[in-house]
């Protein structure tokens, strides 16, 4: 069975940063791209950034491009994203999510963690 | 930046009803890369359909998908009261690959 659990959330000010993680098991991990998606308090999903299998593509949201910097270690099973000069509409719930092949393009998510919680105010 | 929009907002159903929930594109969905999930209220989102029309693994067969090029459509064909949730379209052909804005599915 797939589990992929977010850890790293937290109450954080504006312009300050945090690291998301994301442990994954129960699927061979560098075989898929792997992805952060986020949802505001009361509103829709957001894709955030993806990353491809080997880690060499990557791709960013025009908001947090700049900003925000996805990486993986295929030895660990653990995917990250390093959020930095946070802003409030930043203010989300993080979700990891499993594509469902190797390159980040045109994939669908077929698995989701439960989500952490990033609230970025003064 | 291909926008999706659902359709309606809100449906308001009985237990055994048929539900039937729109998306629309602004541009063609290349190669019909339309994935559907449903949202429980504090749920990790859930894959329903990909590829406009196929069932993910474990999905009842109640949950149909269909459309192509910029409509799209997701049919629950008899409402069980676990399928009273928010529903949402995703394109996954263009980059950025983008939500429709949901269509919250509730009991009448």
């Amino acid at each position: 069975e797939v589990q992929l659990v977010e850890s790293g959330g937290g109450l954080v000010q504006p312009g300050r940063s945090l690291r998301l993680s994301c442990a994954a098991s129960g699927f061979t991990f560098d075989d898929y791209a792997m992805h952060w998606v986020r949802q505001g308090p009361g509103k829709g999903l957001e894709w955030v950034s993806s990353i491809g299998w080997n880690g060499d593509s990557v791709a960013y949201a025009d908001s947090v491009k700049g900003r925000f910097t996805i990486s993986r270690d295929n030895a660990k099973n653990s995917l990250y994203l390093q959020m930095n000069s946070l802003r409030v509409e930043d203010t989300a719930l993080y979700y990891c999510a499993k594509g469902d092949y190797g390159i980040p393009r045109n994939n669908w998510f077929d698995s989701w963690g439960q989500g952490t919680l990033v609230t970025v105010s003064s | 930046e291909i926008v999706l929009t659902q359709s309606p907002g809100t449906l308001s159903l009985s237990p055994g009803e048929r539900a039937t929930l729109s998306c629309r594109a602004s541009q063609r969905v290349s190669s019909n890369y339309l994935a559907w999930y449903q949202q429980k209220p504090g749920q990790a989102p859930r894959l329903l359909i990909f590829g406009a029309s196929s069932r993910a693994t474990g999905i009842p067969d109640r949950f149909s998908g269909s459309g192509s090029g910029t409509d799209f459509i997701l049919t629950i064909s008899r409402l069980e009261p676990e399928d009273f949730a928010v529903y949402y379209c995703q394109q996954y052909g263009s980059s950025p690959g983008t939500f429709g804005q949901g269509t919250k599915v509730e009991i009448k």
